[in-house]
């Protein structure tokens, strides 16, 4: 069964360090998401993309995240400088529908902690 | 902003008891709901998709049923099983896919 890769699994990094996560998607699959997912609490969208252009950033905090997908197939996410507050788990989901009617598959996520 | 809600947040049953999950959403606008199940520390694994014109939804020992115009789905899980202990979680799209902080269930053997 195809899935949605992710790496790392785990990453600890020092405060005002960068960090990097990558996902590859399902193959042939258009749309990308990255979420957040703090515990004890549901998954929160940072950036959308479609095919590799951004439809959705406006939960992203852009002066310390970015994210790239430059080939329209896998993609990057990095924080710099992080902070204690990013410690979190990273999704990435990929979807293939444009229309709106598909379901959405996760990866296994990226564990960040911030020390 | 489309809100979801997942009652209750925990809920610990006995083997053999059937599971009824609840999920409300503040927009009936939606295209699809989609329950989700997550293991401690692991990645979300997609249980049932319900289309915005369908009214439930089925797969084994799991149903889904979805009341749009109420903003209400439910999941209900037949004979639970110690290896069902999980957080379920609901998710709605309209424009962008949006979640329930979810249900965490225990089934005690």
């Amino acid at each position: 069964e195809a899935e949605v890769a992710q790496s790392p699994r785990y990453k600890i990094t020092e405060k005002s360090q960068a960090v990097a996560f990558w996902c590859d998607p399902i193959s042939g699959h258009a749309t990308l998401y990255w979420y957040r997912q703090i515990l004890g609490q549901g998954p929160e969208l940072l950036v959308q993309f479609q095919d590799e252009s951004v439809v959705d950033d406006s939960q992203l905090p852009k002066d310390r995240f970015s994210a790239e997908r430059l080939k329209g197939v896998d993609s990057t996410l990095k924080i710099q400088p992080a902070e204690l507050g990013d410690s979190a788990m990273y999704l990435c989901a990929s979807s293939l529908a444009r229309d709106r009617s598909g379901g959405y598959t996760f990866g296994s996520g990226t564990r960040l902690t911030v020390v | 902003k489309q809100e979801v809600t997942q009652i209750p947040a925990a809920l610990s049953v006995p083997e053999g008891e059937n599971l009824v999950l609840n999920c409300s959403f503040t927009d009936s606008a939606i295209y699809n709901l989609q329950w989700f199940r997550q293991d401690p520390g692991k990645g979300l694994t997609s249980l049932l998709l319900i289309q915005s014109s369908q009214r439930e939804q089925t797969s084994g020992r799991l149903n889904a049923s979805l009341d749009k115009s109420s903003g209400r789905s439910t999941l209900y899980i037949a004979a639970s099983q110690p290896g069902d202990s999980a957080t379920y979680l609901c998710a709605v799209f309209d424009y962008k896919l949006s979640f329930g902080a979810g249900t965490t269930v225990t089934v005690r053997a």
